[in-house]
C-alpha cells in the first residue's frame, strides 16, 4: 500500500492528451514538492518533472506537472507510442516516519 | 554527465547480508551538494526509498528498514554502498542507486532523484 495514490492505469489514443493524478496528504504533497518519473519497460526510472512543475533539460514540453493542495497531476499531450511506460510521483513525507515516498505507479497505454 | 552503476551479487541466501556498491562516474561524490540514495523496486511493484548518504558520511534511512540498513561512502573510489542484513524473500527486488538533488525552499522539502543507475536484480533464495 503506497503512501501516495495513483490510478493503476490510464489509456488514450496517439495524439491525445492524458492526465495522471497523485493523491496524498498534508504531511507529504500538501507541504512538500513533487517530482515525477517515467519508467520505460525494462529500464530505470527517469526524472520527468521536479519542483511540482519544472522540466529537466531534454524533457519535451508535452510533459507538464501541477500541484493543488494535497494532489498533484502529470499531463502529457500529443501522446506517442513511445510514451507507453509506468509513471511514478514522489515527494517527502514529513510525518512521524519521515522518508521519501512514491506512488504505486500508473501504467500508460497508448492505444 | 554523471552516471551511476550498481554492482554486487545477484543471489543472496536468506538470513544473510545483501551488499551492493554504486560507482559514480562523471562527477565527484566529494564535491558535495547532493545526497546519494538507494531505492528498490519489488517485482511488478512500485518504488521504495531505502536511505541516503552525504559525502561527509551522514546518513538517513527509511524508518521501515532502519534496523537492517547500513549505507557507507568511499570517496577515494567515488562509490557508496548498501548493506541490508537478515534478508528474506521479501527483499527480492531490483535495487537502484540514484543521486538526490535538493533545492532551497522557504517551506517544505524540495528534492528529486536524477540520475539513476540501471538497477540490479537481487534475489533472496536458498
Amino acid at each position: 500500500q503506497s503512501v501516495l495514490t495513483q490510478p493503476p492505469s490510464v489509456s488514450a489514443a496517439p495524439g491525445q492528451k492524458v492526465t495522471i493524478s497523485c493523491s496524498g496528504s498534508s504531511s507529504n504533497i500538501g507541504n512538500n514538492y513533487v517530482s515525477w518519473y517515467q519508467q520505460l519497460p525494462g529500464t530505470a526510472p527517469k526524472l520527468l518533472i521536479y519542483d511540482n512543475n519544472k522540466r529537466p533539460s531534454g524533457i519535451p514540453d508535452r510533459f507538464s506537472g501541477s500541484k493543488s493542495g494535497t494532489s498533484a497531476t502529470l499531463g502529457i499531450t500529443g501522446l506517442q507510442t513511445g510514451d507507453e511506460a509506468d509513471y511514478y510521483c514522489g515527494t517527502w513525507d514529513s510525518s512521524l516516519s519521515e522518508s521519501w515516498v512514491f506512488g504505486g505507479g500508473t501504467k500508460l497505454t497508448v492505444l | 554527465q554523471v552516471q551511476l552503476q550498481e554492482s554486487g551479487p545477484g543471489l543472496v541466501k536468506p538470513s544473510q547480508t545483501l551488499s551492493l556498491t554504486c560507482t559514480v562516474s562523471g562527477g565527484s561524490i566529494s564535491s558535495g551538494g547532493y545526497y546519494w540514495s538507494w531505492i528498490r523496486q519489488h517485482p511488478g511493484k512500485g518504488l521504495e526509498w531505502i536511505g541516503y548518504i552525504y559525502y561527509s558520511g551522514s546518513t538517513y534511512y527509511n524508518p521501515s528498514l532502519k534496523s537492517r540498513v547500513t549505507i557507507s561512502v568511499d570517496t577515494s573510489k567515488n562509490q557508496f554502498s548498501l548493506k541490508l542484513s537478515s534478508v528474506t524473500a521479501a527483499d527480492t527486488a531490483v535495487y537502484y542507486c540514484a543521486r538526490e538533488d535538493r533545492g532551497i525552499a522557504v517551506a517544505g522539502v524540495r528534492g528529486w532523484f536524477d540520475p539513476w543507475g540501471q538497477g540490479t536484480l537481487v534475489t533472496v533464495s536458498s
